[in-house]
């Protein structure tokens, strides 16, 4: 089975300049997360689809930031304009659902190292 | 203000040796609480969790972690490390599981860097 799969992988852009990231969730599973860890800091939450759905998006940073998820297959996470501050390495995780919600095993993809100069 | 706390930001062991990565939480509640694993060039591996019962759990890799209530801790150990063990661990917890929309995610600890010295 394959696991989740991130796309870039690294992507280097400049400041001004619009990014797509795009994430794969292993088959079958409803729940897909966007996190976000900057440099020297944790790993940060910045939102959560059931299927097509944003459950909650209480960790998107500004309205720079898109996150859509057509169809409740893979998942785009979109910067535009890109700032110095956004670099960082952006993860998606998805788990299943279960009988009482989202299964709290989340499983993840390698990461998109995303560089603003 | 409520946290997840890895007091270590890097520790170097020797292969062969033991080990024990800490963690401490502060939250009201007890909360499900996570290891994971990030390899150079892999995406986070869950290592171990616990939600609920014995307070020693096991999981793969041969890493096991004790929670502690009294403490508000979780910590990570393994009795003999691997070269292959080095990587950053992190510690993740949900505070307030099944309590809404916003309850599924992951809260993270900063992450300790695990050197294996041959």
């Amino acid at each position: 089975e394959a696991g989740v799969t991130q796309f870039p992988s690294h992507s280097v852009i400049e400041k001004g300049q619009t990014v797509t990231l795009r994430c794969d969730p292993i088959s079958g599973h409803d729940n897909l997360y966007w996190y976000r860890r900057v440099m020297g800091k944790e790993i940060k939450f910045l939102l959560h689809f059931v299927k097509e759905s944003k459950q909650d998006e209480s960790g998107m940073p500004n309205n720079r930031f898109l996150a859509e998820r057509t169809g409740g297959t893979y998942s785009t996470l979109k910067v535009q304009p890109a700032e110095l501050e956004d670099s960082g390495v952006y993860f998606c995780a998805s788990s299943q659902e279960s009988a009482a919600g989202p299964s709290y095993e989340q499983y993840f993809g390698p990461g998109t190292r995303l560089t603003v100069t | 203000a409520q946290s997840v706390t890895q007091p270590d930001i890097h520790i170097t062991v020797s292969e062969g040796a033991s080990l024990e990565l800490r963690c401490n939480y502060s939250y009201g509640a007890t909360p499900y609480l996570f290891w994971y694993v990030q390899s150079p060039g892999q995406g986070l591996q869950l290592l171990l969790k616990y939600f609920s019962g014995d307070t020693l759990v096991q999981g793969i890799k041969g890493f096991e972690a004790e929670f502690k209530r009294s403490q508000s801790s979780f910590n990570l150990r393994k009795p003999s490390v691997h070269w292959s063990d080095a990587a950053e661990y992190f510690c993740a917890v949900v505070p307030a599981p099944y309590s809404g929309a916003g309850s599924y995610q992951l809260t993270f600890g900063k992450g300790t860097k695990l050197s294996v010295i041959p």
